[in-house]
Order: structure tokens, then sequence, then C-alpha cells
């Protein structure tokens, strides 16, 4: 079955800096690509989503890299602010398309942001 | 807006203890996940449900039972709890067939004594 591969397994950066966090996975018929967010004590809440190809996503601050390629997504910070402090999850799946509505996480990332 | 409703927020279970962990959705989706998290990791996948009355085995089955029971609520059971298993379960859900955002509850810390 699909295996993803998340690093690093905790960041810390200073406020004001960039962050990139790397997933890989094994299933080249994966289609359907998430990034998450949780916060301390909360659940998980969606951060930006990415669907096939190599393909840019940008907002709040966070731009995500899919390279179906090299079978790589990548989530970057662009300038780090004590609210990104969180932990982040990749998530894979590949869609109905494939026959498989299973959905696959990475370990997760916790990110610290230093003042 | 929907919301998914995960009952207890806190269990505690004695080591061998049956233990029921229940879950309800008002986004009227047809997919229905469980999920275990424990401290500092990842999401394991329990079971998942893409209708009513279905149950797909995730990775980690194996110890666990799940019952939908109705569109709108999935339970999961621990057969018989152990020490090992203190963790939090998350319950999620999503629209079948399409695999866009996927929902999660607040979750429910299991404590095994």
């Amino acid at each position: 079955g699909e295996q993803v591969e998340q690093r690093p397994p905790h960041l810390s950066v200073r406020e004001g800096d960039s962050a990139v966090i790397t997933c890989t996975y094994t299933d080249p018929n994966s289609y359907y690509f998430f990034w998450y967010k949780q916060e301390p004590g909360a659940s998980l809440q969606l951060l930006m989503k990415v669907f096939s190809s190599t393909e840019i996503n940008e907002g709040q601050g966070f731009t995500v890299l899919l390279n179906k390629k090299d079978k790589r997504l990548s989530l970057n910070l662009t300038a780090a602010h004590p609210g990104d402090s969180a932990a982040y999850f990749c998530a894979v799946s590949g869609g109905a398309n494939y026959g498989n509505e299973k959905i696959t996480f990475g370990a997760g990332t916790k990110l610290t942001i230093k003042p | 807006g929907g919301i998914i409703t995960q009952t207890p927020k806190f269990l505690i279970g004695q080591e061998g203890q049956k233990l029921t962990l229940k879950c309800q959705q008002n986004f009227n989706h047809d997919t229905m996940y469980w999920y275990r998290q424990d401290s500092g990791k990842g999401l394991r996948l329990i079971y998942y449900s893409i209708t009513e009355n279905d149950l797909q085995k995730g990775d980690l089955s194996e110890g666990y039972d799940a019952s939908r029971e109705k569109k709108s609520s999935f339970s999961l059971t621990v057969t018989s709890a152990q020490k090992n298993e203190m963790a939090v379960f998350l319950c999620a859900s999503s629209i079948f067939r399409t695999n866009t955002e996927v929902f999660f509850g607040k979750g429910t810390r299991l404590t095994v004594v």
C-alpha cells in the first residue's frame, strides 16, 4: 500500500525566516494531496490542497509544490510568524478514479517559531 | 457549516476492558474514518466506511471493531484495551468519490490503567 514519508519530524525557525516541510510517497497513482495543520490541543484543519501534475498553490503565507515525477510534495512557509507554530501533516490519496478512498498521512512535522 | 462530534472527550478504561467510542457528523458525508494518533506521531487509519453498513479495514484494524449504524454515525470499539493503546482517536468524514477535504472531530483521548 501507499507509504508516505515526511521530513523533518521537528523544525525550529526564527520569526520571519522560511521553512520547508517535504513528503515523499510511493504510489504513482496518487491523485489528491493535502496539508493539514494541528495546533496544540486541537484537531486537524485543512491548510491547502493540490490535485494532479506539477502544481503550485499559494495562500496564507504558504506555497505548496507537487512534483509527481519525483513523487514529492512540499510545504514552503515564506515568512514565519508565531501563529504558525503547530504540527503539520501531509496526506495523500488515490482518489475514486483508482478505487482508493483511503487517505494516508505522513508522520507530521512539529514546527516551532522562535521570536 | 457542519460539525463532527466525538463522545466521550476523555475515556479511562481498565486493561482488558471493551470500550466504545462514538462519532456523529451532520455534513451528510458518505465516507467516515477512524484514525489513531499516538503522542508526537502521525495518524494511522483503523477503519473507514464509504456508506451506511459498509466497513473497510485500515492499516491498524486488529484489536478494533467498527460499526456504521447509519450515515451520520460511526462507532469504534476497542475489543480488549491494552496499556500501549493510550492515544487520541480521531473521527473524520469526507464526501465520497471526490476525496476533497477531510473534516476532523476533536478527538477522544483514551487512557488505559
